[in-house]
């Protein structure tokens, strides 16, 4: 069965500080894809990226990266230089590669302090 | 471009009643998904619609039932209404199925009395 961990539940930082969310996973396929999704008060959940198990790249995009490491089952999310904007709950997501089985994490709330 | 929308925002039953949640999904996409979110939790996977069928569903009984229409647009019916039931129902379209982008509605928030 899949699953997906966000050990933290709530996290609170001060604006312009770095923060990282883990995410951690578990899956018996070789091929599967990982997301992170953005849930701003407002309710409606962002897409923010999507990984295939067989690019361990990191990546960037603008003051967000993120860091797949399948040794240790880990794709966990940075926000450098936080902002006050960056306030939501942050959700890790899981599919296999037939879209059989799609699972969220828990959420990470991140609360950003001005 | 319109994106995902759902209908009705809000929505007032009362246990035993029934209910149906409207979803219109993103111009371009064929799939449609439907998901549940207690409060404080992650969304749970409900069923997927693809071509009009069900072709994959989440551990929910069988009082969840939905349906695609031609025009990819969909519905999800929940009877026999349990306090449990009360959540956001979060409506999600994509291209080729939920292990690419999905896109979310704003949800619609039920609530059993």
């Amino acid at each position: 069965a899949q699953k997906v961990t966000q050990a933290q539940t709530e996290i609170s930082v001060v604006e312009k500080e770095d923060v990282t969310l883990d995410c951690v996973y578990e899956t018996r396929d070789t091929t599967y894809y990982l997301f992170w999704y953005k849930q701003p008060p407002s309710g409606e959940l962002v897409f923010l990226i999507r990984r295939n198990s067989f690019d361990e790249q990191n990546e960037i995009s603008g003051r967000y990266s993120w860091n797949f490491q399948k040794s240790t089952s880990s794709f966990n999310f940075t926000i450098t230089a936080s902002q006050v904007v960056d306030s939501a709950v942050y959700f890790c997501a899981l599919s296999d590669n037939y879209g059989q089985n799609f699972v969220f994490g828990p959420g990470t709330r991140l609360s950003v302090l001005p | 471009d319109a994106g995902v929308t759902q209908s009705p925002t809000h929505l007032i039953k009362t246990r035993g009643q029934q209910v149906t949640l409207r979803c219109s999904p993103k111009s371009g996409h064929d799939t449609v998904s439907w998901y549940q979110q207690a409060l404080g939790q992650g969304p749970q996977f409900i069923f997927q619609y693809y071509e009009e069928e069900e072709r994959q569903r989440g551990n929910f009984p069988d009082r969840f039932s939905g349906h695609q229409f031609p025009n990819y647009s969909s519905e999800l019916n929940v009877n026999a209404l349990l306090l449990g039931d009360s959540a956001l129902y979060l409506c999600a379209s994509s291209f080729g199925g939920v292990r690419y982008e999905q896109y979310f509605g704003p949800g619609t928030r039920l609530t059993v009395t």
